[in-house]
């Protein structure tokens, strides 16, 4: 069955610093990966995705994120953490049965604290 | 402009009534989806429509029954509400369903049944 996993909960970071959020995943086939972010009462915003070529995808706000087949991860990363990026982040991936079904993670908090 | 919408931002309404939530996108896309996030965040795809077509039904009890009178609308009504369906549903819209389209999601709807 196809699965994300997100391992942390939550990720306290000060503000200035790198931040990294982790996202493992297992699918059949060639994965397409996601990230979005939801902030409090909001919907959910996409922020980046891989589809193909380069393991480093670069997205909205300063967000990247790196593709590691091997170790079947997509972990969401930025150099420099704001007070703003304080927020719940999502990884998916798309169901391989082709109807566009994203399989989401159970999302891992971000704290950026000043 | 709102790229996708939801009516009604919070609804609080009495176990055994019926309700609807509606969804409309102004991004000409295609394909839209409902999805389900529990009290634990927890997202989980409920249904969703490619040009009027039905191309997603998970595994969600009969009292859900969407309905899409085009493509840039879809609606979602429920039957005999049951405090187990307490939860924020959003929307989402897609360029289409069969390639790596990201999905743009609403702001939510909080259902809330007492």
């Amino acid at each position: 069955a196809q699965s994300v996993a997100q391992p942390e909960d939550q990720v306290n970071v000060a503000e200035g610093n790198p931040l990294t959020v982790k996202c493992t995943y297992s699918v059949s086939g060639n994965p397409y990966l996601f990230w979005y972010v939801q902030y409090p009462n909001r919907g959910l915003q996409f922020l980046l995705k891989y589809i193909t070529g380069d393991n480093l995808v670069k997205g909205s706000y300063g967000f990247e994120a790196e593709f590691n087949k091997s170790q079947t991860s997509f972990h969401l990363k930025k150099p420099s953490a704001l007070v703003s990026d304080s927020a719940l982040y999502f990884c998916a991936v798309r169901d391989p049965s082709n109807t566009g079904k994203l399989i989401f993670g159970q999302g891992t908090t971000l704290q950026v604290k000043p | 402009d709102t790229a996708v919408s939801q009516t009604p931002k919070y609804l609080v309404t009495q176990m055994g009534n019926d309700k609807s939530i509606k969804c409309e996108q102004n991004l000409g896309h295609d394909t839209m989806y409902w999805y389900k996030q529990d009290s634990k965040k927890f997202l989980k795809i409920m249904f969703s429509y490619n040009n009027k077509e039905l191309i997603i039904n998970e595994t969600v009890p009969n009292r859900f029954s969407p309905k899409s009178p085009d493509k840039a609308h879809l609606n979602l009504h429920i039957n005999s509400l049951e405090l187990g369906d307490s939860a924020v549903y959003f929307c989402a819209s897609s360029q289409g369903y069969q390639s790596s389209y990201e999905q743009y999601f609403g702001p939510g709807t909080r259902l809330t049944v007492t």
